[in-house]
């Protein structure tokens, strides 16, 4: 399936701290998105990134994409708490352009 | 806009019971879509409708699972019968484009019991 994978699973740091996050995915793109989901909420997209665009900034958040090795990267800056949430990856996937999410990272800032 | 809405946002229900899932999009998308969200299998696609119409239901999982977009401004996705396995939430969402970045609902947490 298109389904990305992203690494780690669960990632536990420190107020202040940048956070990292991967996403693999196996099949051509024409973009890439981000979304956050805080604990019993829905998601909220964060940031889009296009197939020719290597990188992209919104406030505290930077996307990388390189579609040679058919990833990208999620880092946030200065980490707050209040950015403790999940993190996925999607990407639009078929002649439907069915948007499809990856696994998710699950993100800790301690206070 | 108010987003998209779901409802309702919680059901609890037996086995075998019907289930009526409703949303409405964001006033303006042509597309919807309807999400599964389970611990174990993440976020699956359920079905997805542009202009009204089902475009992709692929991940329907099993003809106890209808889903219905009668206008531009609702949809419902119905269980019937439910069973245990279906427990998840359910999330709805919208886009203003093909491909694009969607709006999500805030879900609705089904149990079946």
């Amino acid at each position: 399936s298109q389904q990305g994978e992203e690494d780690p699973q669960a990632l536990s740091i420190q107020e202040g701290e940048n956070a990292t996050m991967n996403c693999s995915y196996k099949t051509s793109i024409n973009n890439l998105q981000w979304y956050r989901q805080n604990s019993g909420r829905g998601l909220v997209h964060l940031i889009l990134i296009r197939s020719n665009e290597r990188e992209k900034h919104s406030g505290r958040l930077r996307v990388t994409l390189d579609t040679s090795k058919k990833s990208s990267s999620l880092l946030i800056t200065a980490s707050r708490a209040a950015d403790t949430a999940s993190y996925f990856c999607a990407t639009p996937y078929g002649a439907t352009n069915k948007l499809i999410f990856g696994t998710g990272t699950l993100l800790a800032v301690q206070p | 806009d108010a987003g998209v809405i779901q409802s309702p946002r919680h059901e609890v229900t037996e086995m075998g019971q019907e289930v009526t899932l409703r949303c409405k999009p964001i006033s303006g998308h042509n597309s919807l879509f309807w999400y599964r969200q389970t611990m174990m299998r993440g976020l699956e696609l359920l079905i997805y409708f542009n202009n009204n119409v089902p475009i992709d239901d692929s991940g329907m999982p099993e003809d106890r699972f209808s889903a219905k977009m009668p206008n531009a401004s609702f949809s419902t996705l119905k269980i019937q019968p439910s069973e245990p396995r279906d427990s998840a939430v359910y999330f709805c969402a919208s886009s203003p484009r093909t491909g694009g970045e969607l709006f999500f609902g805030e879900g609705s947490r089904l149990t079946v019991l």
